[in-house]
Order: C-alpha cells, then structure tokens, then sequence
C-alpha cells in the first residue's frame, strides 16, 4: 500500500490530453513538493517534474504538473505513442521519507 | 553529464547482507549541492526510498523509518562512490535497487542502471 494515491491505469488516444491524479496528506503534499518521474518499460524512472510544476531540461512543454492542497495532478497534452509508460509522483513526508505513488500505467489507444 | 555506475552481486541468501556500490562520475560524492540515495522497486512493495547521504560541512545520512536499523550508506571520497549495506536481509528485499542523485526539491535527476537482487537460499 504506497503512501500517495494514483489510479492504476490511464488512457488516451493520439493528440488527446490525459491527467493522472496523486492523492496525498498534510504530511506529505500538503506542505512539500511534488515530483513526477516517468519509467518505460526496463528502464530506470526519469525525473519528468519537480518542485510541483517544473520542467528539467529537456522534457517537452507537453507534460505539466499542478498541486492543490493535498493532491497533485500531471498532465500529458498532444499524446504519443511514445509516452506509453509507468508514471510516478513523489514527495517527502513528515518522517523525513521520501514517498511515492504505486504508479499509474499509462496506455496510448 | 553525470553518470552513475552501479555494481554487486545479484543474489544473496537469507539473513546475511545485501552489498552494492554506485560509481560517480561527472561529480562529486562530496559535492555539497546534491544528495546521494538509494531506490528500489518491487512488484509488490512498488519504488521506495531507503534513505540519502549528503556532506554539508559534515556528512549526514538519513534512513527510511522501514528499513532503519538495517542500512548504511557510506560515501567513499577516494572512490568518488558511495554504497548500501542492508543486513539481515529476506525474501521481502528482493528488488531492483538504484541509485540516483539529487535533493526531492530538485527531483532525483540521475539514476544508475538498476540491480536486480534476489534474496534466496
């Protein structure tokens, strides 16, 4: 049972706009930053947004993140077939730990 | 470009210790802007962090609440490396573990390439 929330899949067909939810508390969310982590398949997760809504450099404008008190929300505009993967938030947590989500599995119709 | 470098065995018997090492290069293991931390994933525990090292005017280290106790990460300056000792180990350590660079402020922005490690006899 992973301490954020995320549902388990998540579909969208070419050029559609998806969003995954990630639902938290007041000891995490609530009063720290989210990140979002991207894993294709075999691969090491890849940081996709931090500090809530930041992009590092290199990741397209397409994917943006929003936060609202203890929930955060990624968003995937304009949708490949190559953003077909796991997604991941995470955030730290009053016990000093850093948490995650159980993944939502993204699929491209 | 930082790369990280991971290494160690891949299977480890029950109740002894699990023992890998993660090889900096492109910084510092000493670099005061950064933390370095351990990762792994299951299919049924998912990702979980297992704690972080990072020097600021000392080293500190910080655990995660299931797993402390039973982990150290040790930075090794000379090596440019820093590694994870987690003793005791079960079934239920069986993992992909990583390794990754940076503060959850920042985002964990480099991963090394995943170990997997089985713990069975």
């Amino acid at each position: 049972q992973s301490v954020l929330t995320q549902p388990p899949s998540a579909s969208g067909t070419p050029g559609q706009r998806v969003t995954i939810s990630c639902s938290g508390s007041s000891s995490n969310i609530g009063k720290r930053t989210v990140n979002w982590y991207q894993q294709l398949p075999g691969t090491a997760p890849k940081l996709l947004i931090y500090s809530d809504n930041q992009r590092p450099s290199g990741v397209p404008d397409r994917f943006s993140g929003s936060k609202s008190g203890s929930s955060a929300s990624l968003a995937i505009s304009g949708l490949q077939s190559a953003d077909e993967a796991d997604y991941y938030c995470a955030a730290w947590d009053d016990s000093l730990n850093g948490v995650f989500g159980g993944g939502t599995k993204l699929t491209v119709l | 470009q930082v790369l990280l470098q991971q290494s160690g065995p891949g299977r480890v018997k029950p109740s002894q210790t699990l023992s890998l090492t993660c090889a900096i290069s492109g910084d510092s293991v000493s670099s005061a802007s950064t933390a370095w931390n351990w990762i792994r994933q299951s299919p049924s525990r998912g990702l979980e962090w297992l704690g972080r090292t990072y020097y600021n005017s000392k080293w500190n280290f910080d655990y995660a609440v299931p797993v402390q106790g039973r982990i150290i990460i040790n930075p090794d300056t000379s090596k440019n490396q820093f590694s994870l000792q987690l003793n005791s180990v079960t079934p239920e350590d069986t993992a992909v573990y990583y390794c990754a660079r940076g503060f959850h402020s920042s985002g964990w922005s480099d991963w090394g390439q995943g170990t997997l490690v089985t713990v069975s006899s």
